[in-house]
């Protein structure tokens, strides 16, 4: 199948940093990709959504300001989590897709401290 | 808005036997329903696509069915092993099909397949 390359898989980080999580399709072409939180025990929630060579698209309630997606060539996406606080610690997934199927990467998780 | 209830948390099965996971789901005629696979501090891996036109599919020891009046689906793992303990995660496109418009996720039924 697909592969979603996402990196780094585990991040630390001080409160007031900013954070940079990447996610690569390897070996095919993504127009979109989509960014997925997860905290302990709960569902996969649709942060927004990454077109490449336009603005993302967010999902109610969340802050864009916050959470910056460049999308910048049909392969790569970036989550840049702004000004990170404890309370943005969580599971980060990305996912792109081909032929009606997600394919999602591995996954970062975010520790704030 | 759309709502996915996954049977139950947690399932524990004898190993050899069938575990069957339910997915229902409100507020919404769904074009595709997809099951994946998690493994602790991973993401979905995809197991298995089915449409609206669909009752049922099937890929080696899995099987997937969907009922559009019952708003429903069921996952069997047939034969099952240790190894296929994971938490199973239902999802529905949120849009047209296919997961162009993201997917919703059921919180998931994490199975334990017991030696």
């Amino acid at each position: 199948g697909a592969v979603v390359s996402q990196h780094p898989s585990w991040v630390i980080c001080k409160s007031g940093t900013s954070v940079k999580i990447e996610c690569r399709s390897l070996d095919f072409q993504a127009t979109t990709m989509f960014w997925y939180r997860q905290f302990p025990k709960q569902s996969l929630m649709l942060m927004a959504t990454s077109n490449e060579g336009s603005k993302a698209t967010y999902e109610q309630g969340v802050e864009k300001d916050k959470f910056l997606i460049n999308h910048a060539s049909l392969t790569l996406s970036t989550l840049t989590v702004t000004s990170a606080h404890p309370e943005d610690s969580s599971f980060y997934i990305c996912s792109a897709g081909r032929n009606n199927i997600q394919y999602f990467g591995a996954g970062t998780r975010l520790s704030v401290l | 808005s759309q709502k996915i209830e996954q049977n139950s948390e947690a399932l524990n099965i004898q190993e050899g036997k069938t575990a069957t996971l339910t997915c229902n789901y409100t507020n919404y005629s769904p074009a595709y329903l997809q099951w994946y696979r998690q493994d602790p501090g991973r993401g979905p891996v995809f197991l298995l696509l089915i449409r609206e036109n669909e009752k049922e599919k099937r890929k080696e020891r899995l099987k997937v069915t969907f009922d559009t009046t019952l708003k429903q689906s069921l996952f069997h793992i047939t034969a099952s092993q240790p190894a296929d303990s994971a938490t199973y995660l239902c999802a529905l496109d949120r849009g047209s099909g296919g997961g162009a418009d993201g997917l919703t996720f059921g919180k998931g039924t994490h199975l334990i397949i017991q030696p």
